[in-house]
């Protein structure tokens, strides 16, 4: 069955410092993966899609299928990045998606 | 326009109600999906629209949930008999085909008491 783990409910990081929000999926066919963003009380949007391989807002994610993983990284945490970031995985079709339960990212100053 | 739209944005319905939740999606969006995310877990999918026609309900969790879109644009979710296990936020996104940016509505927190 497919499935997407984030592993960690919250990260809190400086200012400054790096960022990697981890993600793990499980899929039998050829896997499309997403990172959404969802900021305070706003929607949820599409951060990044890993066909595009674009950096957006600083973030990069690699898709690893060895590891089966496709980490979210930036090297220079912002305080306007603290959002919930949810993984997602394209099931047969765009966007018929498995998400994971999202991390919280929390960047103090 | 503003966006995909969702009414209402917060309804409570006692165990037993019917419930309908609206989602008006950007105008000229084909592909229109429907998700249920319950309290602290990411959004989980329910049914999928190419227009009118309603191509994929696997994820109805069970057959007090129905989802139509009569005109190939507005979209109702309506819950027969409402239960606890129903409380979660309601999620609707639209896109121009099924494999372009989905666009997300704020959502219909649905509170069954």
């Amino acid at each position: 069955a497919q499935r997407v783990t984030q592993p960690e409910k919250l990260l809190s990081v400086f200012k400054g410092a790096p960022v990697e929000l981890k993600c793990n999926y499980s899929y039998s066919g050829s896997p499309e993966l997403f990172w959404y963003v969802q900021y305070s009380r706003q929607r949820l949007q599409l951060l990044l899609r890993h066909i595009s391989r674009e950096s957006i807002k600083g973030f990069t994610a690699d898709l690893n299928k060895g590891e089966t993983s496709f980490h979210l990284k930036k090297p220079f945490a912002q305080e306007e990045d603290s959002a919930m970031y949810y993984c997602a995985l394209s099931k047969g079709y765009g966007n018929k998606l498995v998400f994971g339960a999202g991390t919280i990212l929390r960047v103090k100053s | 326009g503003a966006g995909v739209s969702q009414s209402p944005r917060y309804k409570v319905a006692k165990r037993g109600q019917d419930v309908a939740l609206r989602c008006d999606p950007i105008s000229g969006h084909v592909s229109l999906f429907w998700y249920q995310q319950a309290l602290g877990q990411g959004p989980e999918f329910l049914t999928y629209f190419q227009n009118e026609a309603q191509l994929d309900k696997s994820g109805l969790p069970s057959d007090r949930f129905f989802a139509e879109r009569p005109e190939g644009s507005v979209s109702t979710l309506k819950i027969q008999r409402t239960q606890q296990e129903d409380s979660a936020v309601y999620l609707c996104a639209s896109s121009l085909v099924g494999n372009t940016e989905a666009f997300f509505g704020q959502g219909t927190r649905l509170t069954v008491v």
